[in-house]
């Protein structure tokens, strides 16, 4: 099972959106809407933004969006701010009870 | 609240054991399972296998299947994982996670244990 692909950063400056692309198969992103997406600052543990694709945990911002197109998940972050960032990694179900994460992008906030 | 609090750091040399235990509060211990994920220094995560604490059926991925063992007590609501013939590239902190039994999310997260393995 292979790493599902992400950028490995994104940039953007205060109040602009960006999206981060998590690339799978048709083995996991493209079969199953199972995608969930991690924030985490360095040092510290990941926390749950994102899950079954797009839905959003009690406490996330609204201005954390996730969708899917083929074997792509996005992760949008609009009005961007110098909390997010942070590093970002996807995870989809692969199958079988299985799961694969991405490997991870570096949110800089100019 | 909701919380998964983890042992210690563990140091072991190559070939040896360890087992990092995962105690869960705060929720129903049955009702979701436990998944363990691992992160090399300066690296991405790693995931590494669930098990449903409800029926003790587990799920590794298949690079890890023939050295890593999940358990729980249920009377202490604690997971385990063990990684048997350990290497220097096992070196990562280990996190245990509640896991959405038929789902695919995990939350909240424990707050890892770094286990070093150095001769």
């Amino acid at each position: 099972q292979s790493d599902l692909t992400q950028p490995a950063s994104v940039s953007g400056a205060p109040g602009q959106s960006i999206t981060i692309s998590c690339t799978g198969t048709n083995s996991d992103v493209g079969t199953y809407d199972l995608v969930s997406w991690y924030q985490q600052h360095p040092g510290k543990v990941p926390k749950l933004m994102i899950y079954e694709g797009s839905k959003r945990p009690s406490g996330v911002s609204h201005r954390f969006s996730g969708s899917k197109s083929g074997n792509t998940a996005s992760l949008t972050i609009s009005g961007l701010q110098a909390e997010d960032e942070a590093v970002y990694f996807c995870c989809s179900y692969a199958g079988r009870s299985t799961y694969v994460f991405g490997t991870g992008t570096k949110v800089t906030v100019l | 609240q909701v919380q998964l609090v983890q042992s210690g750091g563990e140091v072991k040399k190559p070939g040896a054991s360890v087992k990092v235990s995962c105690k869960a509060s705060g929720y129903s211990f049955t009702s979701y399972g436990i998944t363990w994920v691992r992160q090399a220094p300066g690296q991405g995560l790693e995931w590494m296998g669930w098990i449903n604490t409800y029926n003790g059926h587990t799920n590794s991925a298949q690079k890890l299947q023939d050295r890593v063992t999940m358990t729980t007590d249920r009377s202490t609501s604690t997971a385990y994982m063990e990684l048997r013939s350990l290497r220097s590239d096992d070196t990562a902190v280990y996190y245990c996670a509640r896991k959405d039994i038929g789902g695919a999310w995990f939350d909240p997260w424990g707050q890892g244990t770094l286990v070093t393995v150095s001769s």
